[in-house]
């Protein structure tokens, strides 16, 4: 199994450029997750999925979109990208949500200039 | 507010020494607990894990934690560190009535030959 698969990984931006994060897990897991992780602040969350056709806003979802049209794909967009969301983006599956771990993908380094 | 808390950020210490990572969080109730490893340049993987019983919960490559619920606390520990467990630890938490996980800001492990 793949696992998690993050695409791509890496990319630059222009300020106000347009960009989708694809996302697709091969494990039928129902929960999907996008988090930011920036230097000396963990892992935030921005978006997460507990199902197709259902999406909710973590800690910071201001900037971004997400959709899940199918249990596969969990994609994340940016509509006008801006210098704060320079980062690397990490997307993650779970099973269920109680008593199962995350599995994380290999990321995406995102550079806003 | 919802907080996860590692005290350390960053913690260098000469091989075999032994580690202790602090990790408190903020919520009431039920709670899951997670240890993360990220090495460098990779993604997140999972450490350990409690969900319920024993609080000394064992992981992989000879880590251990222990969940103190008066304390809120679930401290990372081995008793010799290797060279190759330099790396990034991440604690984090998810609640039984909550469908999200939160992460720590994470601890940087220097470990020197």
């Amino acid at each position: 199994n793949a696992g998690v698969t993050q695409t791509p990984k890496f990319r630059i931006l222009k300020i106000g450029q347009s960009m989708t994060l694809q996302c697709t897990q091969d494990m039928n897991h129902n929960y999907m997750y996008w988090y930011r992780q920036d230097p000396g602040m963990g892992l935030k969350l921005i978006y997460y999925s507990v199902g197709a056709g259902i999406t909710d806003k973590g800690e910071v979802p201001n900037g971004y979109n997400v959709s899940r049209s199918t249990t596969e794909d969990f994609p994340l967009r940016l509509e006008l990208a801006a210098p704060s969301q320079t980062s690397v983006y990490f997307c993650a599956s779970s099973h269920g949500f109680r008593l199962t771990e995350a599995f994380f993908g290999q990321g995406t380094r995102l550079t806003v200039v | 507010a919802q907080s996860v808390s590692q005290h350390n950020h960053h913690v260098i210490l000469s091989e075999a020494a032994s580690l202790e990572l602090g990790c408190n969080y903020s919520y009431g109730g039920t709670v899951n607990l997670f240890w993360y490893v990220q090495y460098p340049g990779q993604h997140l993987q999972l450490l350990l894990k409690y969900f319920s019983g024993d609080p000394l919960v064992k992981g992989i490559k000879g880590f251990e934690a222990e969940f103190i619920k008066s304390k809120f606390s679930f401290n990372l520990r081995k008793p010799s560190v290797q060279w190759s467990d330099t790396a990034e630890y991440f604690c984090a938490v998810n609640r039984y009535n909550n469908n999200d996980m939160r992460f720590g800001a994470g601890t940087r492990l220097t470990v020197k030959p």
